[in-house]
């Protein structure tokens, strides 16, 4: 089946730029969507369609997909960003939902 | 405005059977490309889908956990029901709904709150 990868962590100091990447072989291919998760809570969809965002989603959240990396950028990080980022992707081969291991983005 | 709550038992023995019912509001499993997905996670570990459901019955199940999943829907009540066979300790976790708007790949753009299982005996 297809498999997605993400770093295991991603540090970065407040207004700075965090970038997380989300890796498969010939993923831009596929619709990577993202999701940010904080603890005790249930996910909600930051990017769709790998670069669109949702209603209430700040234009600073960004997503690109090419190659074989897919990536979420959040630019003037704030201390609220601090979450898990989980990416996804539809798997047609054996027809499943894949989510990535998940980023945990901590703001310094 | 789409809501999506999951209920169930929060506490099942090893080798029972679980049901979830997923109750939604704002969307109607008749319009077609809708869906509704069940999506697990343990605690302190990665979101693991299991199974999904789309208008005209048309249904998805995770290949590692097929032969243990069953999903149904009832339109006219707007309820989703997971069952899984067989359950054991790992399958302790958080077990969430999902709505997805797009058949296929499309995202899961609105989520339940969750509900925790504990599997137990």
């Amino acid at each position: 089946s297809y498999v997605v990868t993400q770093p295991p962590s991603v540090s970065v100091a407040p207004g700075q730029t965090a970038t997380i990447t989300c890796g498969g072989d010939n993923i831009r291919y596929k619709s990577v969507h993202w999701y940010r998760q904080k603890p005790g809570q249930a996910p909600i969809l930051v990017v769709y369609d790998d670069r669109a965002r949702p209603s209430g989603i700040p234009e600073r959240i960004s997503g690109a997909n090419s190659g074989d990396t897919a990536t979420l950028t959040i630019r003037g990080v704030e201390a609220g960003d601090e979450s898990d980022y989980y990416c996804q992707v539809w798997d047609s081969s054996f027809d499943q939902y894949v989510f990535g291991p998940g980023t945990k983005v901590t703001v310094l | 405005q789409i809501t999506l709550k999951e209920s169930g038992p929060t506490l099942v023995k090893p080798t029972q059977t679980l049901t979830l019912t997923c109750t939604f509001s704002g969307f109607s499993l008749n319009t077609t490309g809708v869906g509704v997905g069940w999506i697990r996670q343990p605690p302190g570990k990665a979101l693991e889908w299991l199974t999904l459901i789309y208008w005209g019955d048309d249904k998805r199940h995770s290949p590692s956990l097929k032969s243990r999943l069953t999903i149904t829907m009832d339109t006219s009540k707007n309820q989703v029901v997971l069952t899984m066979t067989n359950m054991d300790p790992v399958d302790t976790g958080t077990y969430y709904c999902a709505h997805t708007g797009n058949y296929g790949s499309g995202s899961l753009d609105f989520w339940g709150q969750g509900t925790l299982v504990t599997v137990s005996s």
